[in-house]
This record gives C-alpha cells, sequence and structure tokens, in this order.
C-alpha cells in the first residue's frame, strides 16, 4: 500500500480482555515503531524493531505488553489482561533504515483508539 | 536523549507567518532536529529536519542558530488547514533511532 496501515481503527475491550493491534508498514521499511498517545499528550516510544530484531523495548510500560515481527513485515502489538489505564491511541511508524547521522523520517499510520471499559 | 521546550501552544491568523521556537538546550554534537505535524485523529507527519543553520522545503524553513541549543519552525502565510500540533524533536542515529516526544505546540488558526 501507500502508507502504513493499522487495524482496527477503534476497539472497545472490557478490563481483563486481551487484545492484538496490528500494523503493515510501508513495503521494504526495515524500521517499524510503537508509540502510544494518550489524550493531549505526545507519542511515547514503546518499543523498536529493525526488520524482525527487537532493538528496543525499554518504553513498554509492562510484562502485559507484547510486540512481535516474526517476518520483518507486519507487526502486531499484544496487550494482556487490558486495564483502563491502557486506553489510549496506539501509534505505528515505519522508516528506511538509512546510514548516515540524521534520525530517518517515521511515516505513520492513523492508529489504532484502544478504549478499555 | 535531549529533550525539547515549546510552546503550549499559538495563536495566528489566516496569511501570516509563524514562527514557533524550540529549546533543546542539552542538544548532543550527532542530534539533528526534526519537526513532526499531527492533525486531530491521525498518526504525525514529517515536516522538516535540519542540524545546523537554515533549512527550506516546500512547506517549512528552520532556522538553527550556531550554537544549536534552540530552532525555529517557520510556516510562511498560514491558512486554516496548518491548524494541527507541532512537535520538535531532537536525536540521532544511535539510541536505536528512538524519539522523545514532547506536548508539541498547539497552533490554531484563525480566519
Amino acid at each position: 500500500g501507500a502508507g502504513v496501515s493499522q487495524s482496527p481503527r477503534y476497539k472497545v475491550a472490557k478490563r481483563g480482555q486481551d487484545v492484538a493491534l496490528r500494523c503493515d508498514p510501508i513495503s521494504g521499511h526495515v524500521s517499524l515503531f510503537w508509540y502510544q498517545q494518550a489524550l493531549g499528550q505526545g507519542p511515547e516510544f514503546l518499543t523498536y524493531f529493525q526488520n524482525e530484531a527487537q532493538l528496543d523495548k525499554s518504553g513498554l510500560p509492562s510484562d502485559r505488553f507484547f510486540a512481535e515481527r516474526p517476518e520483518g513485515s507486519v507487526s502486531t502489538l499484544k496487550i494482556q489482561r487490558t486495564q483502563q489505564e491502557d486506553s489510549a491511541v496506539y501509534l505505528c511508524a515505519s522508516s528506511l533504515w538509512q546510514a548516515g547521522g540524521g534520525t530517518d523520517t517515521q511515516y505513520f499510520g492513523p492508529g489504532t483508539r484502544l478504549t478499555v471499559l | 536523549l535531549a529533550k525539547t521546550t515549546q510552546p503550549i501552544s499559538m495563536d495566528s491568523y489566516e496569511g501570516q507567518e509563524v514562527n514557533i521556537t524550540c529549546s533543546h538546550n542539552n542538544i548532543a554534537t550527532n542530534d539533528y532536529i526534526t519537526w513532526y505535524q499531527q492533525f486531530p485523529s491521525q498518526g504525525p507527519r514529517f515536516i522538516i529536519q535540519g542540524y545546523k543553520t537554515k533549512v527550506t522545503n516546500e512547506v517549512a524553513s528552520l532556522f538553527i542558530p550556531a550554537d544549536r541549543k534552540s530552532s525555529t519552525l517557520s510556516l510562511p502565510r498560514v491558512s486554516l488547514s496548518d491548524t494541527a500540533v507541532y512537535y520538535c524533536l531532537v536525536g540521532n542515529a544511535g539510541n536505536n533511532r528512538k524519539l522523545i516526544w514532547g506536548l508539541g505546540t498547539s497552533l490554531a488558526v484563525n480566519p
């Protein structure tokens, strides 16, 4: 596709349910990021993949959060036993891996709005 | 990772030039400065990136003084569609490309 896509766009879960959020990055993009964005806040880094390798998961708030990218393309963010504080927009971004000093341009999807009741 | 400080909000009118200044006192030698724009219910979108002096593209200009402790995003002749949140970020190709996002500047363009 032309851009990063995410599904579902909206998800309502009851507290305690497990959810899975999908990200389809731009074809050929090596890097993939997940962010959490609360209302009125900037995106907060969750995790980073380079191809299928998860190089940084320092932003995952608890062990209930798990991300994978098994074939280096599509990625899934899974949240187990959801809590109300997990309610947020989850953004996925992908980028080409460029040698050199600058940061790669990140292309974002529209996000998945998760509401935990 | 260097953090940034920028105004929480700004108001402007159609046709005016808007300058948003970002402070990044702890910027590292190999850090670049990048600005993103975010509309409601959308993911952020890249606007411009620079290292020093001035960078210009079809959307905006970025002014970076010699000490690089601040930068200014300049939007010429804004329109209503420029109403958005603008984020200033500082980072480099290291640190697993992690970027620290602040609250951004909410720009309101009025008719």
